[in-house]
């Protein structure tokens, strides 16, 4: 079974800084394109960040560009997002998502990031 | 204000039909092929279509999809009580380089 298994939000104060992370697993992980995607509380879909199987090309939302990274580890089946100088308005549930023939064909759960002090 | 434009609302009476439509332009929809996710409450978003009008394995023939130009739709037909979610139409946007782009998301309510 394709599993994505996001982990590492929480609570933190504005200016901080926060890693999640999204354990795959069900699937050569090593094959795909993955992405972040956020959901602010009550809103829309915002797409975060993409980065291509191998590393090579990675792209960012305006948003969060220059504060954000994104990362992966095929050896582990793992997905990275290093968050620094958090604002309130990147409290959010962040999706990690796997792309696949050109759409965002499976999701994880989420996890919820709260920037607050 | 999202790159996609969606009605924030649409309702039918079960049994019946809708369309949710999804705008865009040329470095989006007009050149990249078009998904569409239905979020039911407090879950995670699931794939519908994608590629336009492609229904993933175990997606009802009920959910189809569409797109014209610089312009998508997406079509529910037999509505049922379970069909009350967010839907989301999302693509690609070319214009600078390839970043992903939703909708603005669209209420769904069956009478």
């Amino acid at each position: 079974e394709v599993q994505l298994v996001e982990s590492g939000g929480g609570l933190v104060k504005p200016g901080g800084s926060l890693r999640l992370s999204c354990a795959a697993s069900g699937f050569t992980f090593s094959s795909y394109s993955m992405n972040w995607v956020r959901q602010a509380p009550g809103k829309g879909l915002e797409w975060v960040s993409s980065i291509s199987s191998s590393s090579s090309y990675i792209y960012y939302a305006d948003s969060v560009k220059g504060r954000f990274t994104i990362s992966r580890d095929n050896a582990k089946n793992s997905l990275y997002l290093q968050m620094n100088s958090l604002r309130a308005e990147d409290t959010a549930v962040y999706y990690c998502a796997r792309v696949l023939v050109s759409s965002w064909y499976t999701w994880g759960q989420g996890t919820l990031v709260t920037v607050s002090s | 204000q999202s790159v996609l434009t969606q009605p924030p609302s649409v309702s039918a009476a079960p049994g019946q039909k809708v369309t949710i439509s999804c705008s865009g332009s040329s470095s989006n929809i007009g050149n990249n092929y078009v998904s569409w996710y239905q979020q039911l409450p407090g879950t995670a978003p699931k794939l519908l279509i994608y590629e336009n009008n492609k229904r993933p394995s175990g997606i009802p023939d009920r959910f189809s999809g569409s797109k014209s130009g610089t312009s998508a739709t997406l079509g529910i037909t037999g509505l049922q009580t379970g069909d009350e979610a967010d839907y989301y139409c999302g693509t690609w946007d070319s214009s600078l380089s390839a970043e992903g782009v939703f909708g603005g998301g669209t209420k769904l309510t069956v009478l």
